[in-house]
Formats: C-alpha cells, sequence, structure tokens
C-alpha cells in the first residue's frame, strides 16, 4: 500500500481561482515533506519544503501546510494561472535512526488543469 | 545552482537495441545518483541507486542486467536499457544528490528532466 496518498486525482479550476490539494501519508517518522511540480513529460521541480516541526511554507502563490499529528499535508495555490497546469507531487523523506538516507516515498500526483 | 541534465529528452527505437541515457550533476558533485521510472498517471518508481565509483543498488524486482548503470564520475550516471521491449516503454527520470550536504537525513535530490522512451 503506498504510503502517501493524494486527492483529489485530477480537478480542473478557472483561471485566477484558487484550489486546494491534499496529501496523506503513513511515513513515520519523517524527516521532511515536499510538495513538487511536474510538467507534462519534464521532472519534477521542488515547490517547498517542510521539516515535521514546520506549520506552514510559501513560494510565490503556493503555499504549503503541514499537519504532523493528523500526517497531513496541503498545497493551496492561490489566483491559479494557466501556466499552474501540471501534475503536483507530495514526497515525504522517512527518517533514519542510522547515518543513512530514507527512500523518497512519492505521492501519484494531483493532476490540476487550469482554463482560461 | 543544483541542476540535473538528463539527455537524450526523448527517444524512440526499434525493439531488440539498447538505449544509453545519461544524467548530469552540473554544478555540484554528486556521489550518488538516483534513477526512476514513470508510467502514466503513476507515481516515480526507483529503479536503483548509482553510487560514484561502485556497484548500482537495485530495487526488488529491477533486472540490473536489463538495466545497466554505470557512475564513473562524480558529476555523471548513465542509465542503459539492454535489448528494450516494448514493455520498457516508459518515462525515466534520474536525480542526484549533493555530496555538500551536511546530513544525509534531508536526502535532498536534484531532478533531472526526464527521458521518454519509446520502443517499437
Amino acid at each position: 500500500k503506498n504510503q502517501v496518498e493524494q486527492s483529489p486525482q485530477s480537478l480542473i479550476i478557472l483561471e485566477g481561482k484558487n484550489c486546494t490539494l491534499q496529501c496523506n501519508y503513513t511515513v513515520s517518522p519523517f524527516s521532511n515533506l515536499r510538495w513538487y511540480k511536474q510538467d507534462t513529460g519534464r521532472g519534477p521541480v521542488s515547490l517547498t519544503i517542510m521539516t515535521f516541526s514546520e506549520n506552514t511554507k510559501s513560494n510565490g502563490r503556493y503555499t504549503a501546510t503541514l499537519d504532523a499529528d493528523t500526517k497531513q499535508s496541503s498545497l493551496h495555490i492561490t489566483a491559479s494561472q494557466l501556466s499552474d497546469s501540471a501534475s503536483y507531487i507530495c514526497v515525504v523523506t522517512p527518517l533514519m535512526t542510522t547515518d543513512s538516507w530514507g527512500k523518497l516515498q512519492f505521492g501519484a500526483g494531483t493532476q490540476v488543469v487550469v482554463t482560461p | 545552482g543544483a541542476v540535473v541534465s538528463q539527455h537524450p529528452s526523448r527517444v524512440i527505437c526499434k525493439s531488440g537495441t539498447s538505449v544509453k541515457i545519461e544524467c548530469r550533476s552540473l554544478d555540484f558533485q554528486a556521489t550518488t545518483m538516483f534513477w526512476y521510472r514513470q508510467f502514466p498517471k503513476q507515481s516515480l518508481m526507483l529503479m536503483a541507486t548509482s553510487n560514484e565509483g561502485s556497484k548500482a543498488t537495485y530495487e526488488q524486482g529491477v533486472e540490473k542486467d536489463k538495466f545497466l548503470i554505470n557512475h564513473a564520475s562524480l558529476t555523471l550516471s548513465t542509465l542503459t536499457v539492454t535489448s528494450a521491449h516494448p514493455e520498457d516503454s516508459s518515462f525515466y527520470i534520474c536525480s542526484a544528490r549533493d555530496r555538500r550536504q551536511p546530513t544525509l537525513a534531508k536526502n535532498i535530490q536534484y531532478f533531472g528532466a526526464g527521458t521518454r522512451l519509446s520502443v517499437l
């Protein structure tokens, strides 16, 4: 079972409107949670990164929130633009107790389509 | 900074041929690079972890003889899909970890733009 679940799977919004994407995870403990934007046929580009002690992080019109108690994160897009059309991926890094890295856990992504 | 270049961006080949994909870290040194595969509307799936100067570590279910990985320098890793078949058609993405990261815990990876492989 995937340890990172995203919803909705896809959504269509009008240009200028706001939207919120959800990410629920079971990875525990975790080192950090990241949101990526992936344009079609391109690699993921980092939007935000939050450690377990952070509640919110902004990057322009993108604002991510994190509730480590409920293991939920959200990505809010304000005043959407046509260029926001992409897949948004939630990625959680497990916290390792040894001097090694944890394998990234990827969500399946939310496909956002912004229409004029 | 932290740019990862992946080449080619798209390749179409006949069944049975081998295809090499390059992943380069342009402005940092990467002792570790990662290779992922992504099918449409699915998550990135880690295929293997490539360590400079040593053998790659493959994930369960990934054939090491099918997907040859070479990490000969601190800035270059290559993935060769040998005797490609239509089922190997996918989007392949590499990422690289900056060796200057103070701790391993964060595991910050910088992703390439991906390679679309289509096997006819």
